[in-house]
């Protein structure tokens, strides 16, 4: 079954500071990999997506992921990290969802960012 | 352009009471699927509607039921209401059979079982 593993729960860093959130999924095929934000009280907001290609990619609000087939492995980084990054972070694979359309996510359980000042 | 649209933001129930939420989809948009989302969790898959039809369902019971209307918008029902029905129901939309459709998410409907 696929799955998607966050194994920071809660992290902080200081303004200005770099930024690395992990993710590892489990998928038997090729992996469609995004990483989402989500603020308090809010939904969530597409920061990256990684299909094929470039294994590194780049996203809104000037994150990058990259992408190690070998590792398993959908990195979220940020080289410095500003006031308004706080926020939870979900990194998902989509599984294809054969009789519809477009593709279901598996969700990380999250990882919450604090930003001390 | 409006995004995703969930009504309503916030809801409090009774164990054993039925609820209806409700979402509208992204101009252009012609699927929806819906997520739960417990506190301190990611969301979880609960179904998709295309087509106005149930095509793919998550680990959930079948008192969650949904529609989708020709609009495209779509309710999402829970009957029977348990104290751990109480999450964040986030709905997102999507255009095109390819997996690289984006979602997009609405802020979602907070709901409370007491």
């Amino acid at each position: 079954a696929q799955s998607v593993t966050q194994p920071d729960i809660h992290i902080t860093v200081s303004e200005g500071a770099s930024l690395e959130l992990r993710c590892n999924y489990s998928y038997g095929a090729t992996p469609y990999l995004f990483w989402y934000v989500q603020s308090p009280g809010q939904g969530l907001q597409l920061l990256l997506k990684y299909f094929s290609g470039d294994t590194l990619v780049q996203g809104i609000k000037g994150f990058e992921a990259e992408f190690k087939r070998s590792q398993s492995s959908f990195n979220l980084r940020k080289p410095s990290v500003h006031w308004s990054d706080a926020a939870e972070y979900f990194c998902a694979v989509g599984v294809r969802i054969t009789t519809g359309r477009a593709q279901k996510l598996v969700f990380g359980q999250g990882t919450r960012l604090t930003i001390n000042p | 352009d409006a995004g995703v649209t969930q009504s309503p933001t916030h809801l409090i129930k009774t164990r054993g009471q039925q609820v209806t939420l409700r979402c509208s989809p992204k101009s252009g948009h012609d699927t929806v699927s819906w997520y739960q989302q417990a506190l301190g969790q990611g969301p979880q898959f609960i179904f998709q509607y295309y087509e106005e039809e149930e095509r793919q369902r998550g680990n959930f019971p079948d008192r969650f039921s949904g529609h989708q209307f020709p609009n495209y918008s779509s309710e999402l029902n829970v009957n029977a209401l348990l104290l751990g029905d109480s999450a964040l129901y986030l709905c997102a939309s999507s255009f095109g059979d390819r997996v690289n459709s984006p979602l997009h998410f609405g802020n979602g409907t907070r709901l409370t079982v007491t």
